[in-house]
């Protein structure tokens, strides 16, 4: 069964760091690249970047992410610094093709990250 | 970056009615486009890529169509479990973006 399970909620202060970890069974992880996706509470989902061969993060988070992956743990991660208020979310991981139109078919279950003084 | 605008971003609607949500892209994407669909609470479920292909496993009654700038997912008869809302998705280009969505309610 392929799935992507998440690591728990996480609150933190501003200026903190988060770090999710979302790990992946049920498929050759190498073979399809991993998309961060959030979603603030009421708005639309919102792309943070990718991991495949290579990591690409959004321009918007470029400074403040980092996606990497472990493949032998097949396990892929994000980490969000300098944490601001408007970084509270829910952060999925998905996973999508490495190149063309196929959408992102598998989504994690969701990691709600809060950021409260 | 490529606007996604959908409309209408609220949509009220009677069980076996045919809906039709509408996405359009600020520049051409070909077909490079997915739609979702999404519960409270959980996570996006992928409906359409490439535009007009049905993720397997998802019912017929969904389609989708076009391609360039102007695209639509269709539900041929709302049923009760299609009350969501729906997010469009280009990949055509880098960053990938997403509509804004459409929530359908009766």
């Amino acid at each position: 069964q392929v799935q992507l399970v998440q690591s728990g909620a996480e609150v933190k202060k501003p200026g903190a760091s988060v770090k999710i970890s979302c790990k992946a069974s049920g498929y050759i992880f190498t073979n399809y690249a991993v998309h961060w996706v959030r979603q603030a509470p009421g708005q639309s989902l919102e792309w943070m970047g990718w991991i495949r061969s290579n990591t690409k993060p959004s321009q918007k988070f470029q400074d403040r992410v980092t996606i990497t992956w472990d493949t032998s743990a097949t396990t892929a991660y994000m980490e969000l610094t300098s944490l601001r208020f408007d970084d509270t979310a829910k952060y999925y991981c998905a996973r999508g093709p490495l190149t063309g139109r196929d959408g992102i078919d598998v989504w994690g279950q969701g990691t709600t990250v809060t950021v409260s003084s | 970056d490529i606007q996604l605008t959908q409309s209408p971003s609220f949509l009220s609607a009677s069980v076996g009615d045919r809906v039709t949500v509408s996405c359009r892209a600020s520049q051409g994407i070909g077909s490079y486009l997915a739609w979702y669909q999404q519960n409270p609470g959980k996570a996006p479920k992928l409906l359409i890529y490439a535009a007009s292909t049905l993720q397997s496993g998802v019912p017929l009654r969904f389609s989708g169509s076009g391609s360039g700038t102007e695209f639509t997912l269709t539900i041929s008869s709302l049923q009760p479990e299609d009350y969501a809302t729906y997010y469009c998705q280009q990949s055509n280009n880098y960053p990938v973006t997403f509509g804004g969505g459409t929530r359908v309610e009766i």
